[in-house]
């Protein structure tokens, strides 16, 4: 059983302050794991796409670590805004198969 | 890029009737995914529309149940027949990027789906 699990479900943020939130995956036949930012009525939006273990990427002020050997990803979100107010989607790619997390929905209180 | 339409965005609908969902892409792509996402639950894949043949059903889902059409390149329908309140759900439908492999999904603003 493939088991993509994402802690904490919910979070309440104050507007102004960082956060960060997990996603644990199998460690094994790993090719990528994906990120998304999914707005209510809208289209989820892809953040990143990593491959390589140790990898960091960044976006504006959210940025993601890789650890494929112990299966797990970061997500981190720098200076909360309003608008990052969303559910956060990791997904697990096994090339042939990916498996979504349940996601982290993450309000931001103004 | 790709720009994804999905029709109708919600519905509330009665047990034992059914619902196609369309899904409109703005540029060609090989393959098209339908996804559900019930309350609480991941985001599930429910099979893979190709072009000029049968969609590619995954463990738990059926054709009889979901079926699917894929007339062209840019286009597909998702029937949820015969509903019952756990077919209760969002459905989303994705492309892959034009890369293919670990390219990102783009997806739909799905279809909020409620059985009564």
């Amino acid at each position: 059983i493939l088991n993509v699990e994402q802690s904490p479900q919910s979070l309440h943020v104050q507007e102004g302050d960082s956060t960060n939130f997990t996603c644990s995956f199998p460690s094994s036949n790993f090719y990528a794991l994906h990120w998304y930012r999914w707005e209510t009525a809208k289209s989820p939006e892809a953040l990143f796409v990593m491959t390589l273990n140790g990898d960091e990427k960044k976006k504006g002020r959210i940025s993601a670590t890789l650890n494929t050997k112990e299966g797990y990803s970061y997500l981190y979100i720098k200076g909360s805004q309003p608008e990052d107010s969303a559910t956060y989607l990791c997904a697990f790619d096994r090339d042939d198969k990916i498996i979504f997390g349940k996601g982290t929905r993450l309000h931001i209180l103004p | 890029s790709a720009v994804i339409s999905q029709k109708p965005s919600r519905d509330i609908c009665q047990r034992g009737t059914s619902l196609t969902i369309q899904c409109q892409v703005d540029s060609q792509v090989t393959m098209m995914f339908w996804y559900r996402q019930q309350p609480g639950q991941s985001l599930t894949l429910i099979a893979t529309a190709n072009q000029g043949s049968e969609a590619t059903y995954e463990s738990g889902f059926v054709i009889d149940k979901f079926p699917i059409s894929r007339p062209n390149l840019t286009f597909s329908t998702l029937t949820v027949s015969n509903m019952s309140p756990e077919d209760s759900s969002i459905y989303l439908c994705s492309a892959p990027g034009a890369s293919g492999g670990t390219d990102t999904q783009y997806f739909g603003p799905g279809t909020r789906l409620t059985v009564l």
